[in-house]
């Protein structure tokens, strides 16, 4: 089973300013990663998929880099909305599909 | 619209059982592989189960293997989940999740349904 670890656990920004979530696989994943955004009592909502294309309706200020084992979600200048927690997923090797541990974006 | 509703939550006895329900709208639902997808409360996301569009191709994850069992009905365009000998470690908000943009057998999952909330608790 792949292992995916996402760090930090939590991260404080500023909104205008920049967020790096990062996302590691214990094996390689090619770029097999997808990632999610959550916010309370809602369902997860895909951001990004094959490591680093945007899903439809997402704006330009995401962006996802990586392949491998090491992954990189960018919000390039956070809005209200975006503090939310983050998920990583690889669906590379499965099953099962794997999840991090998500990343909780808070306002600093 | 594409469009995924769950059903089927509710409040069970440790050793009971439920069947969730998985409408699906707006796709040609006999052509996706679909995904149940669980959260324990305050937890983080645990994939459960999987089935290809014409159910020939079943996973389960270890978890749930033995306990649930997965299944759709293409002409009701449905998914379902049984599960039975529920035990306190399977709360949590069940999803159901389509496979998405991917090809060949890598697909990330979206869209996904509300979720519906399974406690099991005596």
């Amino acid at each position: 089973e792949i292992v995916m670890t996402q760090s930090p656990a939590t991260l404080s920004v500023s909104p205008g300013e920049r967020a790096t979530l990062s996302c590691r696989a214990s094996q390689s994943v090619s770029s097999n990663l997808a990632w999610y955004q959550q916010k309370p009592g809602q369902d997860p909502r895909l951001l990004m998929y094959g490591a680093s294309t945007r899903a439809t309706g997402i704006p330009a200020r995401f962006s996802g880099s990586g392949s491998g084992t090491e992954f990189t979600l960018t919000i390039s200048s956070l809005q209200s909305e975006d503090f939310a927690v983050y998920y990583c997923q690889q669906y590379n090797n499965w099953p099962p599909y794997t999840f991090g541990q998500g990343t909780k974006l808070e306002i600093k | 619209e594409v469009q995924l509703v769950e059903s089927g939550g509710g409040l069970v006895q440790p050793g009971g059982s439920l069947r969730l329900s998985c409408a699906a709208s707006g796709f040609t639902f006999s052509s996706y592989e679909m995904n149940w997808v669980r959260q324990a409360p305050g937890k983080g996301l645990e994939w459960v189960s999987y089935i290809s569009g014409s159910a020939s191709t079943i996973y389960y994850a270890d978890s749930v293997k033995g306990r649930f069992t997965i299944s759709r009905d293409n002409a009701k365009n449905s998914l379902y989940l049984q599960m039975n000998s529920l035990r306190a470690e399977d709360t949590a908000v069940y999803y159901c999740a389509r496979a998405g943009h991917g090809s060949g057998s890598w697909y990330e999952f979206d869209p996904w349904g509300q979720g519906t909330l399974v406690t099991v608790s005596s």
